[in-house]
């Protein structure tokens, strides 16, 4: 089974910190994103990576930045958490090679920043 | 773009009777067509997908979604409700020769004793 990890369950940070949200996909995928979800609004795209030390931005990246050093592993990261980051975060990968290309989900990261 | 419109962001049924949840989506190119359920405090999990062949596409836990291409549209139905289908479910859609899934809104749906 292909299986997604997140490094955090739950996260409280201070307003102004520089937060890291890890992400560890185990299946070999291509494609990696990062998602941000909100009451009512869905799952938004933050930023995606098709390749290693390749990014695009997604639908909301400001505020954000994200680093593939490694196929496996995918980090977002907050440079100054502010109150409206406060989300739950969701990573996916997917592999180029299926025609439908599938996403996978890890457990989400409950973001709080006060 | 495309997008993907869920109606009804939380939806009751009564333990026993029909689920049905809409989906329609607007895209310029045949889509992949998925739905997804997230239960309480935990990540998104494949419930069904459509990509090619019949159009009634079975899932798991019971669920089905039948792609209509006339209407645009990927409903989901369960014919009988059970307590444990209380979750969020995600429409999304990927057009063909694209990586990034455009998602609904949500539907939460209550299963009333």
């Amino acid at each position: 089974d292909v299986k997604v990890t997140q490094s955090s369950r739950y996260l409280v940070k201070r307003t102004g910190e520089k937060v890291f949200l890890e992400c560890v996909q185990d299946m070999d995928h291509e494609n990696m994103f990062w998602y941000r979800q909100d009451p009512g609004l869905g799952l938004r795209l933050i930023y995606f990576s098709y390749d290693v030390k390749m990014k695009e931005k997604g639908d909301i990246p400001e505020g954000y930045s994200v680093s593939r050093e490694k196929k496996e592993r995918f980090s977002l990261i907050l440079e100054s958490a502010s109150t409206n980051q406060t989300s739950m975060y969701l990573c996916a990968s997917s592999f180029s090679g299926t025609k439908d290309n599938e996403q996978f989900f890890g457990p989400g990261t409950r973001l709080t920043v006060l | 773009a495309q997008s993907v419109t869920q109606l009804g962001s939380h939806v009751s049924v009564s333990e026993g009777a029909l689920v049905l949840l809409r989906c329609n989506y607007s895209s310029s190119v045949p889509p992949y067509l998925f739905w997804y359920v997230q239960y309480p405090n935990q990540g998104l999990q494949l419930l069904l997908k459509y990509t090619t062949g019949a159009t009634l596409v079975k899932g798991i836990n019971g669920f089905e979604a039948e792609f209509k291409k006339s209407e645009t549209s990927f409903h989901l139905t369960k014919p009988s409700a059970h307590m444990s289908d209380a979750a969020e479910y995600f429409c999304a859609v990927i057009p063909y020769g694209n990586n990034r899934l455009a998602f609904g809104k949500g539907n939460q749906v209550v299963v009333i004793p």
